[in-house]
């Protein structure tokens, strides 16, 4: 079966220092890559996808970054947090095409102070 | 273009009665749509889906949710509320195309009160 492991669950990190985030997936292959955030009271905004080896699509420009170094492992990167970078950063995966479920990691909790 | 409204932020039921969460989608395609539940502090569970076969779509932990194209409306009902049930609830629709471009709803609270 397919699993998806997200880490670290939870981060505390000055303004101005890196970040890290890293996914990785079990059980499947090519998938699609997701990472969404979720800001305290709203909803969650995808922030980027992949759908192979180095291919990266942005959706909301931000200076946070994403790479994708093998085909199951995703990471979300910042070279310098903002207090704005705060909130709840989630991994997805899905298959190829349209009506596929995409399955979320556990989540992983940021806080910029 | 698509998107999707979940019309209460909040909704509280007592434990025992039924709960409706509403759910009304657009898109230029024919839509897949999910709920996802999320408790706190975790990531999102899929309770159930509708990709173009059976209208009513049974899911689990009870839920059920029923595609009403001529509405526009992915309702999620359950008979009777369980405290385990408040939580947090994400409808979601999916269009076509090689990318699977997915679309959000705000979502909404139950509350469940002993």
């Amino acid at each position: 079966s397919q699993t998806i492991h997200q880490w670290p669950a939870t981060l505390v990190q000055p303004v101005g220092s890196p970040l890290s985030l890293e996914c990785t997936v079990e059980g499947t292959s090519n998938p699609n890559l997701y990472w969404y955030r979720q800001a305290a009271g709203r909803g969650l905004q995808l922030l980027f996808y992949s759908v192979g080896i180095g291919q990266i699509s942005s959706e909301v420009p931000q200076n946070l970054s994403a790479s994708r170094p093998q085909d199951r492992q995703f990471i979300l990167s910042s070279k310098k947090l903002l207090l704005s970078d705060s909130g709840f950063y989630l991994c997805a995966w899905s298959t190829g095409g349209s009506g596929n479920t995409i399955y979320f990691g556990e989540g992983s909790w940021l806080t910029v102070v | 273009a698509q998107s999707v409204t979940q019309l209460d932020s909040h909704v509280s039921v007592s434990e025992g009665t039924p709960v409706l969460l509403r759910c009304n989608y657009s898109s230029s395609y024919s839509p897949s749509l999910f709920w996802y539940v999320q408790h706190p502090n975790k990531g999102l569970q899929l309770l159930l889906k509708y990709t173009s076969a059976a209208t009513l779509v049974k899911g689990i932990n009870g839920f059920e949710a029923e595609f009403k194209k001529s509405e526009t409306s992915f309702h999620l009902t359950k008979p009777s509320a369980h405290m385990s049930d408040a939580a947090e609830y994400f409808c979601v629709v999916s269009g076509s195309g090689g990318y699977q471009k997915v679309t959000f709803g705000t979502g909404t609270k139950l509350q469940v009160i002993p």
